[in-house]
């Protein structure tokens, strides 16, 4: 079965530190996969969103993620986080024949300042 | 601005009940998600839907069931509420049209159900 895997549950940095979340998925076809950050008390939101062209993707908020096919990885990254980047953050996937979004178990981002 | 309306924010329900969370969508898409959310298990799909009176089981459909008779509404409903159904659901829409710039998923706020 399809499935997202998400290695890192919880990260605590300090602010201006570098992040990168990992994000691997188990399907061998072609893929459309996204990255969702669910800031506290608030709804799910895209953060940034790949389907073809240029692996890596920009996002809003200055994050990116890069999309290498033959690690079957999406890992998001920010060169320096800020206090408001604290949330929770998930990747998700869609095979190419199918809109039924299939989630990571996501990564808790603390950033202290 | 999409908007995806979660009809309860807060349910509180007691074992054997059946359960209802309604979703409501003004965007005319064409899928429906919903979800669970638990900590460490992240979102888990419970059923899709991609028309009306389509749907696709997801991940753990054990123990409910969806309605979508109209295209802007999808019901969860928990034939017999128990406690291990304790948890955050969310809903979310979508256009049709996977692999097109359009494809994004939009969230409701969230209905936090707890079975006693």
């Amino acid at each position: 079965a399809q499935s997202v895997s998400q290695h890192n549950h919880h990260v605590i940095l300090s602010e201006a530190a570098s992040l990168e979340l990992g994000c691997n998925y188990s399907y061998g076809g072609t893929v459309n996969l996204f990255w969702y950050v669910q800031y506290p008390g608030q709804h799910l939101q895209l953060l940034l969103k790949y389907f073809s062209g240029d692996p890596l993707v920009k996002g809003i908020k200055g994050f990116e993620a890069e999309f290498i096919k033959s690690k079957f990885s999406f890992n998001l990254r920010k060169p320096s986080v800020q206090w408001s980047d604290t949330a929770e953050y998930f990747c998700a996937v869609t095979l190419y024949n199918t809109d039924k979004l299939i989630f990571g178990t996501g990564t808790r981002l603390q950033v202290f300042p | 601005d999409v908007k995806v309306t979660q009809s309860s924010r807060y349910l509180v329900k007691r074992t054997g009940e059946k359960v209802f969370l309604e979703c409501v969508q003004d965007m005319d898409h064409e899928n429906m998600f919903w979800y669970r959310q638990d900590p460490g298990l992240g979102l888990r799909l419970i059923y899709f839907s991609y028309d009306v009176k389509m749907k696709e089981k997801g991940d753990i459909p054990e123990g409910y069931s969806v309605s979508r008779e109209k295209k802007e509404r999808f019901s969860l409903i928990l034939e017999s509420a128990s406690t291990n159904q304790t948890s955050m659901y969310l809903c979310a829409s979508s256009s049709a049209g996977s692999g097109t710039e359009n494809t994004e998923a939009f969230f409701g706020q969230g209905t936090r159900l707890t079975v006693v």
